[in-house]
């Protein structure tokens, strides 16, 4: 069946940075654009940006750009979410989703808890 | 940026009643909006996109609505795995996607 499985959880010092992958499976991998969403304790959803998985382009969102930084591997059908110069509000649980052909997230991972703390 | 609003914030409803969640964007997305039912642990999940349009298997209890800047999620009668929190999300852009605040619909 079609999933996306992450990586385990992370605990990070202030300043380190964080590398979340993703790994789908149960279709073509190069044929849909993955999202990475996050979610502070308590919070909503919090957009970071967009891979497209075929050629590697890239969009972020404004708030995260030169902090973040999305990758693939083609040949294992994984993405990834590297996250710099962590700080306490950067703790969250981090999802990867899948941009379904009519655009909106149809597919999610299960989330990676990031916990930044001294 | 384009700014999604939902209201209320927090919705008491008894189960088999009807719950209306309302979601208002700052400017136009067409029918360019998703709705997404999160439960607490869990990651969330697609309801509706295009407006209206349900997801694969979600029930017709679930219903989507609107266009331009005001969207509707209706619920028409409540079941017990329905209390949750409700989130709208705009995809106009391609390039920016955001959410809204969330709606918690809770038992009354």
């Amino acid at each position: 069946q079609v999933q996306l499985v992450q990586s385990g959880a992370e605990v990070k010092k202030p300043g380190a940075s964080v590398k979340v992958s993703c790994k789908a499976s149960g279709y073509t991998f190069t044929s849909y654009y993955m999202h990475w969403v996050r979610q502070a304790p308590g919070q909503g959803l919090e957009w970071m940006g967009i891979i497209n998985p075929s050629g590697g382009s890239t969009s972020y969102a404004q708030k995260f750009q030169g902090r973040v930084t999305m990758t693939r591997d083609t040949s294992t059908s994984t993405v990834y979410m590297e996250l710099s110069s962590l700080r306490s509000e950067d703790t969250a649980v981090y999802y990867c989703a899948r941009r379904s052909r009519k655009h909106a997230f149809d597919i999610w991972g299960q989330g990676t808890m990031v916990t930044v703390s001294s | 940026e384009i700014v999604m609003t939902q209201s209320p914030a927090t919705l008491s409803v008894s189960p088999g009643e009807r719950a209306t969640l309302s979601c208002r964007a700052s400017q136009s997305v067409s029918s360019n909006l998703a709705w997404y039912q999160q439960k607490p642990g869990q990651a969330p999940r697609l309801l509706i996109y295009g407006a209206s349009t349900r997801a694969t298997g979600i029930p017709a209890r679930f219903s989507g609505s609107g266009s331009g800047t005001e969207f509707t999620l209706t619920i028409s009668s409540l079941q017990s795995e329905d209390f949750a929190v409700y989130y709208c999300q705009q995809y106009n852009n391609w390039l920016s996607y955001t959410f809204g605040q969330g709606t918690k619909l809770e038992i009354k």
